[in-house]
């Protein structure tokens, strides 16, 4: 199956700064990747996501960038704010096989 | 319009006892999934139903069994509890199967003594 590796496990990061996190895996038939943010006591809720044909998507202060050929994809979140402090899960999936396979989650802390 | 609903929030068991989480969604969701989450380790999926009348394992189906009722609900028994099913369950559906945005439900906190 699907082996999806996530890292750093936490991130402190001066508000402003940028914040990157990374993510590989396993099956080169995984080609749908997104990203989920949980803050503390909440639900996991997607931020953004990415197909497999396609290198890079923005969405305002995100971005995320895939590399199939390395197997391995990104998060970029520039211009930090305290409110983007939470726990952030990198997915991949195989649509022929209806299963999400989830990194182990890398824990954001934005410092006024 | 309430997503994906989740019951109970919390519970403690004792060892050996039963229990079952319940989940519905109203967005007409075909596919629908159980996760555990513990420190440090994600999430990690137990059993999903890809459409009604279907189920099948995930990574770590041991020590639960699942019941699609229907399209809007999908439950998730522990037959007789273990401590190390101590953790927080979330259930989740998407209109696609294995595509697209996962809804999760709030989560059930589960301690198991």
């Amino acid at each position: 199956g699907e082996n999806v590796e996530q890292h750093p496990s936490t991130l402190s990061v001066q508000e402003g700064d940028s914040a990157v996190i990374k993510c590989t895996y396993s099956d080169s038939a995984s080609n749908y990747f997104p990203w989920y943010k949980q803050e503390l006591g909440k639900r996991p809720q997607l931020i953004i996501d990415i197909r497999s044909n396609v290198g890079e998507k923005k969405d305002q202060r995100i971005a995320v960038t895939l590399n199939k050929t390395a197997k391995h994809f990104s998060l970029h979140i520039t211009e930090t704010q305290p409110e983007d402090s939470a726990v952030y899960f990198c997915a991949a999936s195989n649509n022929n096989f209806n299963k999400f396979y989830f990194g182990s989650g890398t824990k954001l802390n934005v410092k006024p | 319009n309430a997503g994906v609903t989740q019951t109970p929030k919390f519970q403690v068991l004792k060892t050996g006892q039963s229990m079952t989480l319940q989940c519905a969604q109203d967005m007409n969701h075909n596919s629908m999934y159980w996760y555990r989450q513990d420190p440090g380790m994600g999430l990690r999926l137990i059993y999903y139903s890809a459409s009604e009348g279907t189920t099948d394992k995930g990574e770590v189906p041991n020590g639960y069994n699942v019941s699609r009722l229907n399209k809007r609900e999908f439950s998730l028994r522990l037959e007789s509890a273990a401590p190390s099913q101590t953790s927080v369950y979330f259930c989740a559906s998407s209109e696609r199967q294995g595509d697209g945005e996962l809804f999760f439900g709030e989560g059930s906190r589960l301690t198991v003594l």
